[in-house]
């Protein structure tokens, strides 16, 4: 059945190294969301993307964090260099436009030490 | 900016009782959609349920309905007949309809629900 895919499920990394997750979205959505969640912060969006142009990454500390749609079946978050703070769970959720649900990946959870 | 607010960190409610979830949230659209997803341990964020803002008609899915009150921006959560696979994170979301950036998906804090046997 049709789901979100995100790997790796798990990452764990020193700090200063580079960190890369990668999202498949739903064949046919062309929407994208990332998300951050911790317990301190809650669900942060961090970028969201339309046809694959960045519509909104004001939530994205910009000096560490990028991300990309190279093309419609993938979508990529990159942190370089990464810190401690960063230690996560990252979602991936993909959709329709006009107001539709999205659906989610099941996240990747990123530890920086 | 569009805001989503709930205002309870955690409640809790007896195995087959009935719960209620609040949310408020603020916007200056008129057009929009309304969620609630739910996160069990697993982590996995499920849609419960959807309203859109121009259909008057209160959602239902199941033992899951809302009570929508527009003019208000109230979007409630109740839960019948509660069931311990309920427990979980409960999170209200909004989402425009129109427009660039006001399309995003914008969550609250989120309600953690536990179910007691």
């Amino acid at each position: 059945d049709a789901r979100v895919t995100q790997t790796p499920r798990h990452k764990v990394t020193e700090m200063g190294q580079e960190v890369t997750m990668r999202c498949q979205p739903i064949l046919g959505h062309n929407t994208v969301f990332w998300y951050r969640q911790t317990m301190m912060q809650g669900l942060e969006l961090l970028a969201y993307f339309r046809n694959r142009a960045p519509l909104d990454d004001s939530g994205m500390p910009k000096d560490r964090f990028s991300a990309e749609m190279p093309d419609a079946t993938l979508a990529t978050l990159k942190i370089q260099p990464s810190e401690p703070r960063d230690s996560a769970v990252y979602f991936c959720a993909s959709g329709l436009g006009r107001g539709t649900e999205a659906f989610f990946g099941q996240g990747t959870r990123l530890t920086v030490v | 900016a569009q805001t989503v607010t709930q205002s309870q960190p955690e409640m809790s409610v007896q195995e087959a009782e009935t719960v209620t979830l609040s949310c408020t949230y603020d916007t200056s659209e008129s057009d929009y959609y309304l969620f609630w997803y739910k996160q069990p341990p697993s982590r996995q964020m499920i849609l419960v349920i959807r309203q859109e803002a121009y259909k008057q008609q209160n959602a239902t899915e199941n033992r899951f309905s809302v009570n929508f009150q527009k003019a208000a921006k109230s979007f409630s959560l109740k839960i019948s007949d509660s069931q311990l696979g309920d427990a979980a994170m409960y999170f209200c979301a909004y989402r425009g309809l129109y427009g660039g950036a006001t399309n995003k998906l914008i969550f609250g804090t989120g309600t953690l629900l536990a179910v007691q046997p």
